[in-house]
């Protein structure tokens, strides 16, 4: 089946400091979605990518999908105390059916002010 | 707008009993999923839901497991009998479905039912 791996698992740094956590699947990927969980929190969506090498921003949050559709990153610049959570990439096989999204393990984001 | 509605927030149970989780999606959101979040991991999606028909229940352990939208609206999820193993919190989501039979869009989560198996 899917497989999504994502790297660090964690991932300890300064305020100030910028962060980046990678996401690889083993299969081609129709879409990829990231989403945050603050600590004790649900997940909630931040953005979606659908299309081979898209790049897009949110603030301080730059996100990519891989030209071969199977990997993607986000990148936190000048990382703040509010960023602290797990940051977790998930997709949808590029199959074509009803298959549903399959999450990685996420990467834990700890900050020391 | 209301969020997905979960309930009991936590749950604390003997290993071999049963128990039932509600969810109530956002209004107007067609498809439905169900999750359980083992500590320290990411989601795992048990089944979802289009309207009141299973799209994917591929990765439900079937034996104990089952789960129920009947009218399409909200939906339970059914433990009988309990495993250790299925200590974890189990999530439930809804996305807005464009019509095609099923859903790549954003999906907006539960607040969860924390279950510990004793």
């Amino acid at each position: 089946g899917q497989q999504v791996m994502q790297i660090p698992q964690y991932q300890h740094v300064q305020e100030g400091e910028d962060f980046t956590t990678y996401c690889n699947s083993s299969t081609t990927l129709s879409n990829i979605q990231w989403y945050k969980q603050r600590p004790g929190g649900h997940p909630v969506f931040l953005i979606q990518l659908v299309k081979s090498g898209e790049v897009k921003k949110q603030k301080r949050l730059t996100f990519q999908f891989g030209e071969a559709k199977k990997n993607s990153s986000l990148h936190i610049t000048a990382t703040q105390t509010t960023d602290v959570g797990t940051y977790f990439c998930a997709g949808h096989g590029s199959g074509g059916g009803a298959d549903g999204l399959t999450f990685g393990k996420g990467t834990h984001l700890i900050i020391q002010p | 707008e209301a969020g997905v509605a979960q309930s009991p927030r936590y749950k604390i149970i003997e290993k071999r009993q049963s128990v039932a989780f509600w969810c109530n999606p956002i209004s107007g959101h067609a498809t439905l999923y169900w999750y359980q979040q083992i500590l320290g991991q990411g989601p795992k999606l048990l089944i979802q839901f289009q309207n009141n028909g299973v799209v994917d229940d591929s990765q439900l352990p079937k034996d104990r497991f089952s789960a129920e939208r009947l009218k399409g609206v909200d939906s339970t999820l059914k433990i009988q009998p309990a495993k250790l193993e299925d200590s974890a919190v189990y999530l439930c989501a809804s996305s807005f479905s464009s019509g095609r039979g099923y859903s790549y869009n954003e999906q907006f989560f539960g607040p969860g039912t924390r279950l510990t198996v004793l």
